[in-house]
């Protein structure tokens, strides 16, 4: 089955400052790579997702990149800002599994106002 | 908007008791989930279910089983609870038939502990 790691665990940043949270995985017939964010005493909520027919996806201050030869895709926030501080998740699925994703370790990023 | 309401956000039980935990979804989505979130080991699934009455097992189902006799309600049931099992419990759900397909639906979780 697909396995997902992600570094780092945890993430400290500057107000204004760029985070980048890393993923690999291992099944290279995956081919769509959401990013879910959970707030304190909430469930994750997607932020933005991505597919394998493309290489990166911009939403605002966040960005997602993929590199499918190196089964590797990383979420980018620009100029952070205190309510971007929560826990992120990345996750991989074969589309036609059913909508079955598995997830990452999750990072916690602290934004330091 | 999709909400994902889950029985209690706080429970605490006794090793060996049948416990459990309910999720109820009000935007009529055929598939629903059950994670476990543990810190460092991120989501793990643990069953879902396509359609009433259907159930399929995920990556960690030993220990829990799950009902849907409703579509919109997933139970998740610990027939006898052990202390590994003390975790934060999400319930997801999702619909193939909807614009936004792959996304899924959380409720706030449920912190289970067993003592």
């Amino acid at each position: 089955g697909e396995n997902v790691e992600q570094h780092p665990s945890t993430l400290s940043v500057q107000e204004g400052d760029s985070a980048v949270i890393k993923c690999t995985y291992s099944d290279s017939a995956s081919n769509y790579f959401p990013w879910y964010k959970q707030e304190l005493g909430k469930g994750p909520q997607l932020i933005i997702d991505i597919r394998s027919n493309v290489g990166e996806k911009k939403d605002q201050r966040i960005a997602v990149t993929l590199n499918k030869t190196a089964k590797h895709f990383s979420l980018h926030i620009t100029e952070t800002q205190p309510e971007d501080s929560a826990v992120y998740f990345c996750a991989a699925t074969l589309n036609n599994a059913g909508n079955m994703l598995t997830f990452g370790g999750g990072t916690r990023l602290m934004v330091k106002p | 908007d999709v909400k994902v309401t889950q029985s209690s956000r706080y429970l605490v039980k006794r090793t060996g008791e049948k416990v459990f935990l309910e999720c109820v979804q009000d935007m009529d989505h055929e598939n629903m989930f059950w994670y476990r979130q543990d810190p460092g080991l991120g989501l793990r699934l643990i069953y879902f279910s396509y359609d009433v009455k259907m159930k399929e097992k995920g990556d960690i189902p030993e220990g829990y089983s799950v009902s849907r006799e409703k579509k919109e309600r997933f139970s998740l049931i610990l027939e006898s609870a052990s202390t590994n099992q003390t975790s934060m419990y999400l319930c997801a759900s999702s619909s193939p038939t909807s614009g936004r397909l792959d996304e899924q639906f959380f409720g706030p979780g449920t912190r289970l502990t067993v003592l």
